[in-house]
Parts: structure tokens; C-alpha cells; sequence
């Protein structure tokens, strides 16, 4: 099946440092969203994008749905050890027979 | 609380029995979905569901099955054809069609292991 491009794969950085990762596609999408996910546990829905150029945040995440409709971001600020998990982004697109589309994750660890 | 909930959490099972993982929603949600995850892989559909009585296969829905009878349940049942069964599966469910109806929310999984 489709799948969006997702990068990086991997980080790990240090307590306090800002993180930054994108999702491209090759296809417009209608709608962006970013999860979390714990080990263990499913995703946990993050942000939701519904407008191209839409910027939106939620305390230190803020992503935005890119201009082209074909790409977004995710930033944390300030990065904190219960940041670490896999960040999934996923696209929707109704001719995609109405499914969501997703990236393979960035997983993302923090050192304290 | 609504919410989605599978069970078991765990479960193990011998190669060539059929098992059948629970999920079951109260959020009134019309679309439910199943998917299956393995390391370094991401989430890959295995069936998903838009209505009661109703549903189609995803990406990799062979050696899997389904049933929607009821809008607040959607098990999947693992059937002995599924190859390599050992995966953490992962239900969702969604308010259904529409571009604002697309956020999937997400049961805590359960984790086969068949030995």
C-alpha cells in the first residue's frame, strides 16, 4: 500500500533541545495528522490539520500543513524525557478510498 | 469515559488455531479499523469497516477475517492461513467518511504471540 515519506527514521538528542521532522508525499492530502506512540500502547492522536498553511500548536508541539498540500512538520520545543516514543504522521485523501495514509514513524529518544 | 478497548492485552496461541481479538468502541463511531505493526514497519490496514454490515480488506488482509454486526464491535479473527501471525495488533475507529471525520483513535493494542 501507499505510504508517506517520513524522516528522519531516527533521533536522539539531549533534555532541552528542539525537534523538528517532516512527511512528503507525492500526493495532495485533505488532511494531516500527527500520533505519538508509546511503548506498548497504540497511537495517540497530537494534531490535527485540515487547511493548507494551517499552523497549529498544541503546548510544545506545533505542526503545520504545508502550502502544497503535499507535505507537514511537526516541531517539539524544549524536549523533555516523556518525549520519547514514535511520532507517526498520517494523510487523508477521499480518493484514497476514504483510509488513511500513513508514515513508518520517527522514533525519538531523549537523553536527560 | 468513551473510548475503544481491546482484549486481551497479551495472548499466545499455538501455530494452526485460530484466535480472535476483541474490539469494541463507545464512541459511537461508524468506521472502525484493524491494523498490524511490526518493528520498523509502521501501522499496515488490515480491514477496516465504514458501516455496520459492511467492510473491505486493507493491505494485507490475507489470513485474516472479519465481522461487523454491530457498530460498536469489530473483531478480527486470525485465522491459521496468516503466515506469520506474531505481530501487536492495533484497533481504531473513526466518525467515518468526511475530511473532518478522518481522526483515528486508537485502542492499546493487543500483542499475539503464536508459539
Amino acid at each position: 500500500g501507499q505510504q508517506l515519506n517520513q524522516s528522519p527514521q531516527s533521533m536522539f538528542i539531549q533534555e532541552g533541545e528542539d525537534v523538528s521532522m517532516n512527511c512528503t508525499s507525492s500526493s495532495i492530502f485533505n488532511t494531516w495528522l500527527w500520533y505519538k506512540q508509546e511503548p506498548g500502547e497504540g497511537p495517540v492522536l497530537l494534531i490535527a490539520l485540515y487547511k493548507a498553511g494551517e499552523l497549529t500548536s498544541n503546548g510544545r508541539l506545533t505542526a503545520q500543513f504545508g502550502i502544497t498540500r503535499k507535505d507537514s512538520f511537526l516541531n517539539i520545543s524544549a524536549s523533555i524525557p516523556s518525549d520519547v516514543g514514535i511520532y507517526f504522521c498520517a494523510g487523508y485523501n477521499a480518493g484514497n478510498n476514504r483510509k488513511l495514509i500513513w508514515g513508518l514513524g520517527t522514533s525519538l529518544a531523549v537523553n536527560p | 469515559d468513551g473510548g475503544i478497548t481491546q482484549s486481551p492485552k497479551y495472548l499466545f496461541r499455538k501455530e494452526g488455531q485460530n484466535v480472535t481479538l476483541s474490539c469494541e468502541q463507545n464512541l459511537n463511531h461508524d468506521a472502525m479499523y484493524w491494523y498490524r505493526q511490526d518493528p520498523g514497519q509502521g501501522l499496515r490496514l488490515i480491514y477496516y469497516s465504514q458501516i455496520v454490515n459492511d467492510f473491505q480488506k486493507g493491505d494485507i488482509a490475507e489470513g485474516y477475517s472479519v465481522s461487523r454486526e454491530k457498530k460498536e464491535s469489530f473483531p478480527l479473527t486470525v485465522t491459521s492461513a496468516q503466515k506469520n501471525p506474531t505481530a501487536f495488533y492495533l484497533c481504531a475507529s473513526s466518525r467515518g467518511q468526511g475530511i473532518l471525520n478522518t481522526e483515528a483513535f486508537f485502542g492499546q493494542g493487543t500483542r499475539l504471540t503464536v508459539v
